[in-house]
């Protein structure tokens, strides 16, 4: 059974760096094709990609968010954490890891977990 | 970037109903790498269809995918009270990838 777990700070304040933690089971990111990413969505808004993590170490950004992104992976805790520096209102949002299913290449998100409310405010 | 706009933005129905629901692209979509999600309040997105028109694992046969190129549809057969929700399209055939805007699906 494929599970995910997002955890973090609730809140966050302006310029500071927010860390997530997404804690996984049911693979492994040391099987060949797996990949694992992180998504947003602001409340009430629609959904965001922002990174991927890909089994050989692969990493992935959102352009426009890619100065400010860092991700990566502990295989042995089946672990991947997210870091965002700079923090803004504007980045609060609900923050999902998922699975990565499919291709290599060509991820749709088949497994996600229950997201992680994070609100930056002073 | 492939831009995704989806219509109606909110669609109105009565349970027993059919919804169609359009996502249509900026430019073609990749191998018709187009997934749709269906989001209810307060959860996960819930993968429903990926390659276009491929259902995923324990998804009733209500819901069917079709196109390809640049538009796609999601079409929900019967509308059963549990399927009022928000449904979004994604494609991943070109980096970055990217979701639609959402159309909600409620109760007439």
């Amino acid at each position: 059974q494929v599970t995910l777990r997002e955890s973090g700070p609730a809140l966050v304040k302006p310029t500071q760096t927010l860390t997530l933690t997404c804690t996984f089971s049911g693979f492994s990111l040391s099987t060949s094709g797996m990949c694992v990413s992180w998504i947003r969505q602001p409340p009430g808004k629609a959904l965001e990609w922002l990174a991927r993590i890909d089994w050989d170490e692969d990493k992935y950004y959102f352009t426009s968010l890619k100065t400010r992104l860092t991700i990566s992976k502990d295989t042995s805790k089946n672990q991947v954490v997210l870091t965002m520096t700079n923090m803004d209102p504007v980045d609060t949002a609900t923050y999902y890891c998922a699975r990565g299913g499919g291709e290599v290449g060509a991820y749709y998100f088949d497994y996600w977990g229950q997201g992680t409310l994070v609100t930056v405010s002073s | 970037e492939i831009v995704l706009t989806q219509s109606p933005g909110t669609l109105s129905l009565s349970p027993g109903e059919r919804a169609t629901l359009s996502c249509r692209a900026s430019q073609s979509v990749t191998s018709s790498y187009l997934a749709w999600y269906q989001q209810k309040p307060g959860q996960a997105p819930r993968l429903l269809i990926y390659g276009a028109s491929s259902r995923a694992t324990g998804i009733p046969d209500r819901f069917s995918g079709s196109g390809s190129g640049t538009d796609f549809t999601l079409t929900i057969s019967r509308l059963e009270p549990e399927d009022f929700a928000v449904y979004y399209c994604q494609q991943y055939g070109s980096s970055p990838l990217t979701f639609g805007p959402g159309t909600k699906v409620d109760i007439k």
